[in-house]
């Protein structure tokens, strides 16, 4: 079965240092893998996602997620962080089966203090 | 940009009324989805929906729910006659192709109260 884990339900940073969210999956096969955002009434919105080649990915907003079969994480990171940067943030699974959904992590409040 | 739009934005209802929610997808895309995410918890699938029929389902998609694209460019949730348990955030999404890799575009979601 697949499955998600966001361990963290809430990440605190300082302005300018640098980010992790993290996040592992559990899929048989090879991963899709994404990362959403969802700030304040809005719904989510596409970050960035790994689907095969370079293990390291560049999204929006400057975030990149680093894919790694061994550990089966997909950790969402950013060099420097914004204020504005504060929302929820959500990682996503799906695996490559026909039949296989995306599945959702709980999310991680990540807040960036000024 | 296009957007994927719901409305309406908050609905109130009382337990065993019937709830319709409205999602304007992407205009060239051809699936679309329905979740759910009660408050604090994780989004679920409900349903993905392609050429005027439910392609998947989850267990949580049960008889009292339907989805339908009325038109062109609708596609609704109907909840028959809604739960206290039904209370949510309920997101709308759409994709343009079904590959697993194709990203799904999400609405800002219709947050329904049952009371």
């Amino acid at each position: 079965a697949q499955s998600v884990a966001q361990p963290e339900d809430q990440v605190n940073v300082a302005e300018g240092n640098p980010l992790t969210v993290k996040c592992t999956y559990s899929v048989s096969g090879n991963p899709y893998l994404f990362w959403y955002v969802q700030y304040p009434n809005r719904g989510l919105q596409f970050l960035l996602k790994y689907i095969t080649g370079d293990n390291l990915v560049k999204g929006s907003y400057g975030f990149e997620a680093e894919f790694n079969k061994s550990q089966t994480s997909f950790h969402l990171k950013k060099p420097s962080a914004l204020v504005s940067d504060s929302a929820l943030y959500f990682c996503a699974v799906r695996g490559q089966n026909r039949d296989d959904k995306i599945i959702f992590g709980k999310g991680t409040r990540l807040h960036i203090l000024p | 940009e296009p957007e994927v739009t719901q409305t309406p934005s908050h609905q109130v209802t009382q337990m065993g009324q019937e709830v319709i929610l409205r999602c304007v997808p992407i205009s060239n895309h051809l699936y679309f989805y329905w979740y759910r995410q009660i408050l604090g918890q994780k989004v679920e699938f409900l349903v993905s929906f392609y050429n005027n029929e439910i392609s998947e389902k989850s267990e949580i998609f049960d008889d009292q729910f339907s989805v339908e694209r009325p038109d062109g460019s609708n596609f609704t949730l109907k909840i028959r006659s809604t739960k206290l348990e039904d209370s949510a955030m309920y997101f709308c999404a759409s994709s343009a192709l079904s590959t697993g890799q194709e990203t799904q575009y999400f609405g800002p979601g219709t947050r329904l109260l049952v009371l």
